[in-house]
């Protein structure tokens, strides 16, 4: 069956460092999302992708970055990890209309 | 970015049917209604998508009126396993916004 899978699904890192949060996908979507998701904030958009190439900045962008190198995986890369982004991180995919998405099951990031 | 407003919480008995309505006041022209469902840990589900008037499937029903500026979310004969966040978007392509959502508990 198609997926949506993240790794890792818990990470602890260190202010300051560098993470990468992998997202992949084998439906073969062209759309891809990240999320953030925040006690009292419900999910926030980070960045999102129509296909191969294609980035774009969602409303809480500053601080991460996304490339697309294919169809099938959108990093999502935390240039210096801040405790401000603490956060359960949610990737999703679509085939055609971006809010009929498919989500992975997140991956619960602490920053210290 | 049309933004939403759902109650913060709901309870239901067992068996009851539960609607959920969202408030969206500006909602523009080719603006969709989406709604999704979310467990604890897990990442949130599509329930289903209208435009106007009703939708209808095997989970849900969807109510729309005439002015678009609301909607409400039916779920029939309620279970415990549908205990869960309900959220309300409101948009098309990248532009929706996901709100805090419902929490809805179904007491035995």
């Amino acid at each position: 069956d198609a997926e949506i899978t993240q790794s890792p699904r818990h990470k602890i890192t260190e202010t300051g460092r560098q993470v990468t949060l992998a997202c992949h996908q084998t439906w073969n979507h062209n759309n891809m999302f990240w999320y953030r998701q925040d006690l009292g904030h419900g999910l926030r958009l980070i960045h999102y992708s129509y296909g191969v190439q294609d980035t774009n900045k969602g409303e809480v962008s500053d601080g991460y970055s996304v490339s697309r190198s294919n169809t099938e995986d959108l990093p999502l890369t935390l240039e210096s990890a801040a405790s401000s982004q603490t956060s359960v991180y949610f990737c999703a995919s679509s085939e055609t209309d971006p809010a009929e998405a498919f989500f992975g099951q997140g991956t619960r990031l602490t920053v210290v | 970015l049309a933004k939403t407003t759902q109650p913060i919480s709901m309870d239901s008995y067992e068996g009851q049917e539960v609607n959920i309505t969202c408030s969206h006041n500006n909602i523009a022209t080719n603006d969709y209604i989406t709604w999704y469902q979310q467990f604890p840990s897990q990442g949130p589900r599509f329930i289903i998508q209208g435009y106007k008037t009703k939708v209808t499937n095997e989970v849900a029903s969807l109510f729309i009126p005439a002015d678009r500026k609301s909607s409400t979310l039916s779920l029939p004969r309620v279970s415990l396993s549908d205990t869960a966040v309900y959220y309300c978007l409101v948009g098309r392509g990248n532009q929706f916004y996901f709100g805090t959502g419902t929490s809805l508990t179904v007491i035995p």
